[in-house]
């Protein structure tokens, strides 16, 4: 099956300041990758997601790319804000886009961001 | 749209109890899946349904856990009897193959005591 793992588990950054989150998988069947944003409390929130047929999306100050040679991608956030504190998920599923909607994610095991003032 | 309702947001109970979660998915949703989420597992699969079939409960814990999804609008996630272990957040997530992604519920706090 798949595996996710994701890279760092804790990141604290100064506001104003870029943070990154990288994760890499495992099934070279993936192509569906969404990121989600967790906070205190809540349920986890999509925020952005990109499939395999693209390999940078970008959503203003958040973005997402896609290395599917070498099975990573990446979360990019830039000017960083306080309310961006929350716990950063990445995902992948092995199922086609054509089918639309992923079924069987797998997450991997969070990033911690906090942005200090 | 009020999203993926689950009830009861927080749940406390004793050892050997029977625990019912209960989730409703957003309409028109045809897939339901339940997580469990803690610190060291992170999040976890636990089962997931297609129209109302659950394709997928390899990742149910034991037989003391099951799932049913008798409508296309609820779904419930039934532990019995309950062990301090299970105390976790469960989460409930619905999507659609013309959609995005999941969309997660608030999630119910377990506490197995």
């Amino acid at each position: 099956g798949e595996n996710v793992e994701q890279h760092p588990s804790t990141l604290s950054v100064q506001e104003g300041d870029s943070a990154v989150i990288k994760c890499t998988y495992s099934d070279s069947a993936s192509n569906y990758f969404p990121w989600y944003k967790q906070e205190l409390g809540k349920g986890p929130q999509l925020i952005i997601d990109i499939r395999s047929n693209v390999g940078e999306k970008k959503d203003q100050r958040i973005a997402v790319t896609l290395n599917k040679t070498a099975k990573h991608f990446s979360l990019h956030i830039t000017e960083t804000q306080p309310e961006d504190s929350a716990v950063y998920f990445c995902a992948a599923s092995p199922l086609g886009p054509l089918a639309g909607s992923a079924r069987q994610l797998t997450f991997g095991s969070g990033t911690q961001l906090t942005v200090l003032p | 749209d009020a999203g993926v309702i689950q009830s009861p947001r927080h749940e406390v109970t004793e050892m050997g109890q029977e625990v019912t979660l209960r989730c409703k998915p957003i309409s028109g949703h045809d897939y339901l899946f339940w997580y469990r989420q803690t610190m060291m597992r992170g999040l976890e699969l636990l089962i997931y349904f297609n129209n109302n079939v659950p394709i997928d409960d390899s990742g149910m814990p034991e037989d003391r856990f099951s799932a049913k999804m008798p409508n296309a609008s609820f779904s419930t996630l039934k532990i019995q009897p309950s062990e301090p272990r299970d105390s976790a957040v469960y989460f409930c997530a619905s999507s659609s193959d013309r959609g995005h992604g999941y969309t997660f519920g608030s999630g119910t706090r377990l506490t197995v005591v």
